[in-house]
């Protein structure tokens, strides 16, 4: 069936180290991925995306991997900050209109 | 702040009830997507319109429907109202049917 599923649920890091988020996708036949971010009271907010052409892409503080091979899609943010804290999403789109597939979320929890 | 609206942001009402949300795209966006968010099911698409028409269908239940105007905005429907459909109910925009989704602040609804 249909699944887009996270490794971790919640995830703690100290303010200044690295973070990474896992998910792990079903379909293979996804060509478009999407990370967002979903603050307490808040609608999701795009943080970065990529195309199954691809298998990196940066934006400003994070970056995306993809691996087509073992279908997984990881979010890394640089030097994380308290107002990273939040829950991510990763959502994909398996060419069924613009429908978008989420991921159960994890929560990122930064430590002052 | 995303560009999409989405009122009213709270409704309460009783089972049985019948309920309209609304939600205006960002200017220049013609595709509008519908999402469920519920503790237990996590975020659930239910349809997407592209300039009027309907272009994907998620599992969204016969007593919900959906349209989107000519002006662009959409109305989601939901009838009688069971206890189980208090969620989130969140719209988002694109330009076109197959890119980046911005997300509006979502409108909470709660059925006693």
């Amino acid at each position: 069936g249909e699944s887009v599923g996270l490794h971790l649920p919640t995830l703690s890091v100290q303010e200044g180290d690295n973070s990474i988020i896992n998910c792990a996708y079903s379909n293979s036949a996804s060509d478009y991925f999407i990370w967002y971010k979903q603050e307490s009271g808040k609608g999701p907010q795009f943080i970065i995306d990529i195309r199954s052409n691809m298998d990196k892409r940066q934006g400003q503080r994070v970056t995306v991997l993809l691996n087509k091979t073992v279908k997984h899609l990881s979010l890394q943010i640089a030097a994380t900050q308290p107002g990273d804290s939040a829950v991510y999403f990763c959502a994909e789109n398996n060419n069924q209109g613009g429908k978008l597939i989420f991921g159960q979320g994890t929560e990122l929890s930064v430590k002052p | 702040d995303s560009g999409v609206t989405q009122t009213p942001k709270h409704l309460i009402t009783a089972t049985g009830q019948r309920v309209t949300l609304r939600c205006s795209p960002r200017s220049g966006d013609l595709s509008v997507y519908w999402y469920q968010q519920s503790l237990d099911q996590g975020l659930q698409f239910l349809i997407q319109y592209y300039n009027g028409e309907e272009r994907a269908k998620g599992n969204i239940l016969e007593r919900f429907s959906a349209q989107q105007f000519p002006d662009l905005h959409s109305e989601l429907n939901l009838s009688s109202l069971e206890l189980g459909d208090s969620a989130l109910y969140f719209c988002a925009s694109s330009v076109a049917g197959f890119d980046e989704q911005f997300f509006g602040p979502g409108t909470r609804l709660t059925v006693l």
